[in-house]
């Protein structure tokens, strides 16, 4: 147990929808980053934050959004659903969002859009 | 190009042998960092080596060890005394400092490994 927690665990909806999945870091970890795991693109980076500010985009989409709460908490909401959303949605945590961290990941969000 | 490469799709390796999953990498970040991660088939991803471009020493973590080569961007992880449980995707990432402050992981495509009993 990696001590990142992620829910739901599976989500099933329909195109068009909107979602929003949602983490919880470590425990004193400031870092929340969020990847995005499908058959064609692999494992993809989507948004780092720290400390409640954005600090990174990757390839989020613009239907895609989220953020970090003061409780540390990160949601991560994606719009307009279409079926190329399906996919797993790991969030991970670090220390300090520093090089030197190691990111451990959650169990992760499976995204079935219909 | 991609920064990752892991050109085995597939391993097999017998219980209790040792095995060797390849990892290249590209980048002209002086400072990076290089991460295994194993994926189970239930899908979570669990840390499971860490080594910094400029340790002197291969990282080692009880039965993975990290084959670091940085003359020929490597990092190959090994791993000793295959249990049944060690079968997994297993994926090689990096991170580089050139990036501002954008500590993202980069990861490969992975392996996949499957112990024989």
């Amino acid at each position: 147990d990696s001590g990142v927690t992620q829910t739901p665990k599976h989500l099933i909806t329909a195109t068009g929808q909107r979602v929003t999945l949602r983490c919880s870091p470590r425990s004193g970890d400031l870092s929340v980053y969020w990847y995005q795991q499908s058959l064609d693109q692999g494992l993809q980076f989507l948004i780092q934050y720290y400390n409640g500010e954005e600090r990174a985009k990757g390839n989020i989409l613009e239907r895609f959004s989220a953020q970090q709460f003061p409780d540390l908490h990160s949601e991560l909401n994606l719009s307009s659903l279409e079926l190329g959303d399906s996919a797993l949605y790991f969030c991970a945590s670090s220390l300090a969002g520093s090089s030197t961290d190691t990111q451990y990941f959650g169990p992760g969000t499976r995204l079935t859009v219909l | 190009a991609q920064k990752i490469t892991q050109t085995q799709p597939g391993m097999f390796v017998q219980e209790k042998e040792a095995v060797t999953l390849d990892c290249t990498y590209d980048t002209s970040d002086p400072s990076y960092g290089l991460f295994w991660y194993k994926q189970p088939s239930s899908g979570e991803m669990i840390f499971l080596i860490y080594q910094g471009s400029y340790d002197q020493q291969n990282a080692t973590e009880g039965r993975y060890s990290l084959n670091f080569q940085k003359a020929r961007k490597s990092a190959n992880l090994v791993i000793s005394a295959s249990q049944l449980g060690d079968s997994a995707m297993y994926f090689c990432a990096m991170r580089e400092s050139s990036g501002g402050s954008n500590y993202k992981l980069t990861f490969g495509k992975g392996t996949l490994l499957t112990v024989n009993p």
